[in-house]
């Protein structure tokens, strides 16, 4: 089975401006999930969707980060305006089933100058 | 606050030897275990998973501890071999559910 897919692979941007990333998830899987990894760090859950629907984003800090996932596959992160902090890789995951491990995209990774 | 620390951020072990990585946990919510690997510019993948009804869960040269009255799980890599070298994440979760909360990660690297 294809893996979780993401694109850009790296992006460059400057602070204050924004930037979109995209993710298409392991056909099937009804859960996706948004995280964030800075340097050094583990991956940090930014946001939760079953289907089209959020489950969980109280860690999403809402001020500039928006996510969607439309028709319930793929789905997008946006950042607006971006901070020199948002610099991460930002990975896509998806799962089946409740219970079942995640199955992890190669990330965006994203700097902010 | 950190609910899952990884203390160690890297190890090095000689190949054929047993690598020992470490995860404490402070949330007693925690009901579901997992370790992730990650090699550089992929994402994570599963390695291996732990109910907090067992001790001891076994896959291959992959082996996972669980001492919850310690708040405490190890993974075990016996032998170890120059492709486990990696990034190796713990993680955790409630009611067996998906939402993860992850360590910092320790770095494997395993000496020919």
């Amino acid at each position: 089975e294809a893996g979780v897919a993401q694109s850009p692979r790296y992006k460059i941007i400057e602070k204050r401006q924004s930037v979109a990333f995209w993710c298409n998830p392991i056909s099937g899987h009804a859960t996706l999930y948004w995280y964030q990894q800075i340097l050094g760090q583990g991956p940090k859950l930014l946001i939760q969707f079953q289907n089209n629907g959020v489950v969980d984003d109280s860690q999403l800090p809402k001020d500039r980060f928006s996510a969607e996932r439309l028709k319930g596959v793929d789905s997008t992160l946006k950042i607006q305006p971006a901070k020199l902090e948002d610099s991460a890789v930002y990975l896509c995951a998806s799962t089946r089933d409740r219970g079942a491990p995640l199955h992890f995209g190669n990330g965006t990774r994203l700097t902010v100058t | 606050d950190q609910q899952v620390k990884q203390n160690s951020p890297s190890l090095s072990v000689q190949e054929g030897r047993i690598s020992i990585l470490n995860c404490d946990y402070t949330n007693s919510m925690f009901d579901y275990f997992l370790w992730y690997k990650k090699y550089p510019a992929e994402g994570p993948t599963f390695l291996i998973s732990i109910s907090s009804i067992k001790d001891k869960n076994e896959d291959g040269r992959f082996t996972v501890f669980l001492n919850k009255s310690a708040k405490h799980l190890s993974l075990h890599i016996v032998p170890s071999q120059p492709g486990d070298s990696a990034v190796y994440f713990c993680a955790a979760t409630p009611d067996a559910g998906n939402m993860l909360t992850f360590g910092g990660g320790t770095r494997l690297m395993v000496k020919p």
